[in-house]
C-alpha cells in the first residue's frame, strides 16, 4: 500500500486563483509529521511548510497553508493567490514517528499556472 | 537551502565509471542524509552517516554504492561501475543533531547523474 498518495498527477490553475493540492497518508503512527515541498524546473527541493501530527493548529507560511485533517489522513496544501512562479512539481513527505529521518515521498503533483 | 551545498550540480559519466558526489552540511549540522530521486518519482531515502559513522544504510543498493562522511571533509557517496540505471537526481538533506528531519529539512541542490 501506498504510504503517500497525491491522486493529481498534474494541474493547470489560472494565475491568481487558490489552489488545493491533495495529499493522503497511510500510517498506524501516532507521532508523525508532514511535508510539502516545491521542485521548479531548475530541479532543487524548495522546504515550503511542515504540519506535525499533534499539531492543533493548520499550519501557514505565507501563502502556503496546509489542511489538515487527521481523521482522514489527508494533509493538503493549500496556495493562496497563484503565482506564475508557483508553477512546479509539488511534493508531499511523511516522516513516521520510528525514524526521525526517513522521508516517505509521494510521486507529486506538476502545477502549471496560466497567465 | 543554501547552506546545504552539493557539488558538482550535473555529473555526465560513461558506463563502467565512478561517480563522486559531495554533500557540504549546513554550519553546524553533522548529520548528513542522502536521498534518490528517480525520474518522475519522489525521493526515496538511501543512507544516514554522522562524523566518521553510518547509522542507517537500509536504503542503499549493496553492490557499487557506498557513502562515507569523514571527519574533516564533505560526505561523500561513491557509486562504482555506474549503470544506465543509476541515472538520477541524488540529495542530501543534513540536520544538526538527532533530531533528524524534524520541523524543518534542508535539502541542497541535488547532483544530477547522468550515465551515458
Amino acid at each position: 500500500a501506498q504510504k503517500i498518495t497525491q491522486t493529481q498527477p498534474g494541474m493547470f490553475v489560472q494565475e491568481k486563483e487558490a489552489v488545493t493540492l491533495d495529499c493522503t497518508y497511510d500510517t498506524s503512527d501516532q507521532s508523525y509529521g508532514l511535508f510539502w515541498y516545491k521542485q521548479p524546473s531548475s530541479g532543487e527541493m524548495i522546504f515550503l511548510i511542515y504540519q506535525g501530527s499533534y499539531d492543533e493548529q493548520n499550519a501557514t507560511e505565507g501563502r502556503y497553508s496546509l489542511n489538515f485533517q487527521k481523521a482522514r489522513k489527508s494533509a493538503n496544501l493549500v496556495i493562496s493567490a497563484s503565482q506564475l512562479g508557483d508553477s512546479a512539481m509539488y511534493f508531499c513527505a511523511m516522516r513516521e514517528g520510528r525514524s526521525n529521518y526517513q522521508l516517505i515521498w509521494g510521486a507529486g503533483t506538476k502545477l502549471i499556472i496560466k497567465p | 537551502n543554501a547552506g546545504v551545498m552539493q557539488n558538482p550540480r550535473h555529473l555526465v559519466r560513461r558506463r563502467g565509471q565512478e561517480a563522486r558526489l559531495r554533500c557540504s552540511p549546513m554550519k553546524g549540522h553533522s548529520h548528513v542524509y542522502w536521498y534518490r530521486q528517480l525520474p518522475e518519482e519522489g525521493l526515496k531515502f538511501m543512507v544516514y552517516l554522522q562524523k566518521e559513522n553510518i547509522i542507517d544504510e537500509s536504503g542503499m543498493p549493496k553492490e557499487r554504492f557506498s557513502a562515507e562522511f569523514p571527519k574533516e571533509g564533505p560526505s561523500i557517496l561513491r557509486i562504482q561501475q555506474v549503470v544506465r540505471g543509476d541515472s538520477a537526481a541524488y540529495f542530501c538533506a543534513t540536520s544538526r543533531g538527532r533530531e533528524g528531519l524534524n520541523t524543518e529539512a534542508f535539502f541542497g541542490q541535488g547532483t544530477r547523474l547522468t550515465v551515458v
